[in-house]
């Protein structure tokens, strides 16, 4: 089974709209990753969260740890074309960041 | 600041031949970890090499292999190639600090293509 579920798989919005992804970790985790990727390309790092209830926000996209520290949830606020692509939560279980296990990913799609 | 390099962004080999891919990371980070993305497995951890030794290992066989070098690039060699192997393969460069959780940046991988 998957040790990190990521929900929703694909994600169709208007511009203008706000939007929000899931991640959720059977285990409690060191740190939770937010990564951003455009088809074929690397991964573009969003935010990385480390304590239980901690919130980052970083232009129009804030992401949340919860209490437990095994559900995070990212939010894009007046979504924008540039914030099309996927978007991928990793899990870090060593406290390294060197070991990284990654959700499945959601697909954004932004239409004007 | 230099972001991760990997070199070269792309390659065609033919099955049965051997690939080494190279990855330099920011400067001062220690780790480089190497990942496998294809679409059906997504986004899986290769390993982990820390100070010139392998520290992390994920579940492939032993066909894949690395090593890191004094100045912390580091380079990763699959052997026997197989069309299976086709993937972007993507490393990631972390400063590794003790007891602390660190950011990992990830270079824009190469994409591997076995035919």
């Amino acid at each position: 089974s998957q040790e990190l579920e990521q929900s929703p798989q694909s994600l169709i919005v208007q511009e203008g709209k706000n939007l929000t992804i899931n991640c959720t970790s059977s285990k409690t985790l060191y740190g939770l990753y937010w990564y951003k990727q455009k088809y074929g390309e690397g991964l573009i790092f969003l935010m990385m969260l480390q304590k239980g209830g901690e919130e980052k926000s970083h232009e129009k996209i804030t992401a949340k740890l919860d209490e437990k520290k095994q559900q995070s949830s990212l939010h894009i606020t007046a979504s924008q074309p540039s914030h099309a692509g996927i978007y991928l939560c990793g899990a870090d279980k060593t406290g390294t960041a060197s070991k990284l296990t990654f959700g499945t990913g959601t697909r954004l799609q932004v239409t004007l | 600041k230099a972001g991760v390099t990997q070199t070269p962004r792309y390659l065609i080999k033919t099955r049965g031949q051997q690939v080494t891919l190279s990855c330099s990371p920011i400067s001062g980070h220690r780790s480089v970890s190497w990942y496998q993305q294809t679409p059906g497995q997504g986004l899986q951890f290769l390993f982990e090499y820390f100070s010139e030794t392998q520290r992390n290992k994920g579940n492939f066989p032993g066909r894949f292999s690395g090593r890191q070098f004094s100045n912390s690039r580091s380079e990763m060699n699959v052997s026997t190639l197989e069309l299976g192997d086709s993937a972007l393969y993507l490393c990631a460069s972390s400063l590794d600090r003790s007891n602390m959780n660190t950011e990992a940046f990830f270079g824009q991988g190469t994409r591997l293509t076995v035919v």
